[in-house]
């Protein structure tokens, strides 16, 4: 079946950099795309961007040039990479499947950004 | 940035009452395509975010049919006929139709 579990680090210092892997089961990234997609208290659901199932990416622009996404095909691995975090930036992050939709999404990595 | 506008904010609803929630956007969500990438989904507590309904009406496999999804354009709306206990946690709608997608602020349903 369908699976998709994110694993990252819970905590992380301001102007540090997050990286978080999306680990997939029971389909090929070749043939979806891989959303990321976050919950924080100050706005709510936020999308981030995606890659897509021919490894081309779109990013929202509210995080400008911050952000970085790109997978591993082989390892059925999708990694997200955030610089210059900010506290504002904490909350949960998920990686969820589907091209326009978000048909599958992982349980979700709290992270939290403090010194 | 399309802005989802969901109506009520909180719903406070008995087993068995049958509720129904309002979401509007800024802008048409009617791809070039011809399809409408409006979603609905459900957020129960302590869990992710699960889809109920896609492209406005379509319900997702294993959903209940209880729930169904209409609308065009800018107004869409989800309908709970018959309220349950597992249904209880908050629903947000989602645009994939424009970049950046974006959610609305969520309806959280409650028990009265």
């Amino acid at each position: 079946q369908v699976q998709l579990k994110e694993t990252g680090p819970g905590l992380v210092q301001p102007t540090q950099t997050l990286s978080i892997t999306c680990t997939v089961s029971g389909f090929s990234l070749t043939s979806y795309y891989m959303q990321w997609v976050r919950q924080t208290p100050g706005k709510g659901l936020e999308w981030m961007g995606f890659i897509r199932s021919g490894g081309s990416t779109e990013y929202n622009s509210e995080f400008k040039s911050r952000l970085s996404i790109s997978r591993d095909t082989s390892k059925n691995q999708v990694f997200l990479k955030m610089n210059s975090l900010k506290t504002e930036d904490t909350g949960v992050y998920y990686c969820a499947r589907g091209v326009q939709d978000f048909d599958y999404w992982g349980q979700g990595v709290m992270v939290t950004v403090s010194s | 940035d399309v802005v989802l506008t969901q109506t009520p904010p909180t719903l406070s609803a008995t087993i068995g009452q049958s509720v129904s929630i309002s979401c509007r956007s800024s802008q048409s969500l009617l791809h070039s395509n011809g399809n409408t990438y409006l979603h609905w989904l459900l957020q129960r507590p302590g869990q992710s975010p699960q889809l109920l309904i896609y492209s406005v009406s379509r319900l997702e496999s294993g959903v209940p049919n209880r729930f169904s999804g209409s609308g065009s354009g800018t107004d869409f709306t989800l309908k709970i006929s018959g309220v349950e206990a597992e249904d209880l946690g908050v629903y947000y709608c989602v645009q994939g139709t424009h970049a950046p997608y974006t959610f609305g602020a969520g309806t959280k349903l409650e028990l009265k």
